[in-house]
């Protein structure tokens, strides 16, 4: 595709049920970003992918967030055990520079509401 | 860690004004900047990004400026116009694998 599509756009989750985002980025971007945004914030970094590998996951705020990019394209963000303060919209980011370092093409978005 | 802030928070002006938003940063070791618009329920769309060793660019009505010395960086609309009404984020990159540091935003309306 044109640009970087994720799915789904919304998502309604119970609190403890697990939830799959997808991120599916330019074609031959090397370089994968992960982002929440809070409402009213702006977007905080989760975790980057250089091809398959993880290079950072610092951002991920705790050990229910896992996120991952088997064949170095499609990436998923899962979290476990869903709770009210996840509530955000997920944001996928891709860059063609194999280090991070060039423009930065978001997608739409996915927004996830736990109730 | 690397803080972005940018002010105004907010801002409402009427149509065909031209106006400057802010940005600064707490470290300069930055490897690029990027402006970047909002618009309500949507994903980023980027606007202009300046490298660290350029002062400036210009993309239509919009130009951007940053010194990395004092921290800062500009985006200046010209001749506004109701369809600029959007947030506006600015974020830092220091290095690939930190991905960008954003800052809250402007909330820009302009009045018809």
């Amino acid at each position: 595709g044109a640009g970087v599509s994720q799915s789904p756009r919304y998502k309604v989750a119970k609190r403890g049920q697990d939830v799959a985002l997808r991120c599916d980025p330019i074609s031959g971007h090397v370089s994968l970003f992960w982002y929440q945004q809070a409402l009213g914030q702006g977007p905080e970094f989760l975790t980057y992918f250089q091809n398959e590998a993880q290079l950072d996951k610092s951002g991920l705020p705790s050990d229910r967030f896992f996120a991952e990019r088997p064949e170095g394209s499609v990436s998923t963000l899962k979290i476990q055990r869903t709770q009210q303060e996840d509530s955000a919209v997920y944001l996928c980011a891709s860059s063609s520079n194999s280090a991070g370092l060039a423009e930065a093409f978001f997608g739409q978005g996915t927004r996830l509401t736990v109730v | 860690k690397q803080e972005v802030t940018q002010i105004p928070a907010a801002l409402s002006v009427p149509e065909g004004e031209n106006l400057v938003l802010n940005c600064s940063f707490t470290d300069s070791a930055i490897y690029n900047l990027q402006w970047f618009r909002q618009d309500p329920g949507k994903g980023l769309t980027s606007l202009l990004l300046i490298q660290s060793s350029q002062r400036e660019q210009t993309s239509g009505r919009l130009n951007a400026s940053l010194d990395k010395s004092s921290g800062r960086s500009t985006l200046y609309i010209a001749a506004s116009q109701p369809g600029d009404s959007a947030t506006y984020l600015c974020a830092a990159l220091r290095g690939g694998a930190d991905g960008l540091t954003f800052g809250k935003g402007t909330h820009l309306i302009i009045q018809p």
